[in-house]
């Protein structure tokens, strides 16, 4: 049974592009988080999609953006990036949106901005 | 910004010691309380996690003891192995919340 998997692994990109992040849930979820997870910090909330709405959102410029589709995998896009993107970022998945317990994280996708 | 306070950020002992990570928060509707593991290169896992109706919870070598008049929780480790050295975050979730806040991490060495 696959964990929750995330692509790709590591991405350089630089001042002003764009980037597309990707995560699979474990099987049976159906609802993914996104977290922020700078260097020596703990993961920071993004914003959680279930029934491919966005369901929450934590204190984010409206750069990051989301999608769910219908196989419940998720996308993360950021946009005009800035050297502060620079971070880990990683999908959570979980059975539900509400007072997930449950809460499985995946490898995570190290952004480096230049 | 909900405030989670985490300490100490770093901790070194030798094996089969007993580290001690604390945790503070200052949300009263708070009503879970995990302790995540991670490992250089993968993502937080789940360790152990406490609601407030008890005081101590043990999962193995590991033992969460809550004070909720204090508002504190912590983290005991007992014998210590040099596989234990990791970042440990604990976390809070409300119950009818859907995101964790975490605190910002202990790493832990533990030495042969």
């Amino acid at each position: 049974d696959a964990g929750v998997t995330q692509s790709p692994t590591h991405l350089i990109k630089t001042r002003g592009q764009q980037v597309t992040l990707r995560c699979s849930p474990k099987s049976g979820h159906d609802t993914v988080s996104w977290y922020q997870q700078a260097l020596g910090q703990g993961p920071q909330f993004i914003f959680q999609y279930y029934e491919e709405e966005e369901r929450q959102r934590g204190n984010f410029p409206d750069r990051f953006s989301g999608h769910q589709f219908p196989n419940y995998s998720s996308e993360l896009n950021v946009n005009a990036l800035l050297l502060g993107d620079s971070a880990l970022y990683l999908c959570a998945s979980s059975s539900g949106p509400i007072f997930n317990e449950k809460l499985f994280f995946g490898s995570g996708t190290q952004l480096s901005v230049l | 910004q909900q405030q989670v306070k985490q300490s100490p950020q770093s901790l070194i002992v030798q094996k089969g010691g007993i580290p001690i990570i604390n945790c503070a928060y200052e949300n009263t509707a708070f009503d879970y309380f995990p302790w995540y593991q991670q490992f250089p290169g993968k993502g937080p896992a789940l360790l152990i996690a406490i609601r407030p109706d008890v005081s101590e919870k043990k999962e193995g070598r590991f033992t969460i003891s809550f004070n909720k008049s204090a508002k504190q929780f912590s983290l005991h480790i007992m014998d210590s192995q040099p596989g234990d050295s990791a970042t440990y975050f604990c976390a809070f979730l409300r119950p009818t919340g859907n995101q964790f806040y975490f605190g910002t991490g202990t790493s832990l060495t533990v030495i042969p």
